[in-house]
């Protein structure tokens, strides 16, 4: 099964905290790559990372980091001082070598509290 | 930046009449894709083309929905006739080749209401 998972459907936090978004994925290929998009209120999809399965590396980018582990098969988003502005819903999803399509989680909604 | 363009922003209809959303995706890319997006949910893909030839239709409800890209680049989407159950984002995104681990640019979408 081809599979995203974003247990969180919802999580506040206060400006300034960190905050970790999860993701987990199902997929039997050993070639596959993993994104994250933010959604803001505007409405368009915005890419944020890429990561393929030969990867295993973590990311930062400024206040972004990514935590890959293909033990657990996540990868876990977190943002570290939280802003308001990074109130937005959060997609992670899943492409492989099996099916290009991307497979979308549900999207998780983060709320940045001033 | 170069930019996917999608219009209209909004649209407000009611049920049985037909409606079109239009796409234009970033200069130089070949593949186009529909999404559509129901509140809470992640987006679904209706079609994807490749220049245009359609290369994956098999979740578009070909009895009310059509999409067509004839020249390659631009694209339009239609509903025909609309029912309450349509109401949703529709995503326009375009890839540079549609190849595995690619990433999409996304459009600001249509919002659809159908009363």
């Amino acid at each position: 099964a081809q599979k995203v998972t974003q247990a969180q459907t919802e999580i506040s936090v206060v400006e300034k905290e960190d905050v970790t978004l999860d993701c987990v994925y199902e997929t039997r290929d050993t070639t596959y790559y993993l994104f994250w998009y933010k959604q803001p209120p505007s409405g368009e999809l915005v890419f944020l990372i890429r990561r393929n399965s030969f990867d295993e590396q973590n990311e930062i980018s400024g206040r972004y980091s990514w935590n890959f582990q293909k033990s657990t098969s996540s990868f876990n988003f977190t943002i570290t001082a939280s802003q308001v502005v990074d109130s937005a819903v959060y997609f992670c999803a899943l492409s492989m070598d099996s099916n290009y399509q991307l497979i979308w989680g549900a999207g998780t909604k983060l709320i940045i509290k001033p | 930046e170069a930019e996917v363009a999608q219009s209209p922003r909004y649209k407000i209809t009611e049920k049985s009449q037909a409606v079109a959303f239009w796409c234009d995706p970033i200069s130089g890319h070949a593949t186009l894709y529909w999404y559509r997006q129901i509140l809470g949910q992640g987006p679904e893909l209706l079609v994807q083309f490749q220049d245009e030839s359609v290369v994956d239709d098999s979740q578009l409800p070909k009895d009310r929905f059509s999409a067509e890209r004839l020249k390659g680049v631009d694209s339009t989407l239609k509903i025909q006739p609309a029912e309450l159950g349509d109401s949703a984002m529709y995503l326009c995104a375009s890839s540079f080749r549609g190849t595995v681990g690619e990433k999409l640019f996304f459009g600001s979408g249509t919002q659809l209401s159908v009363l």
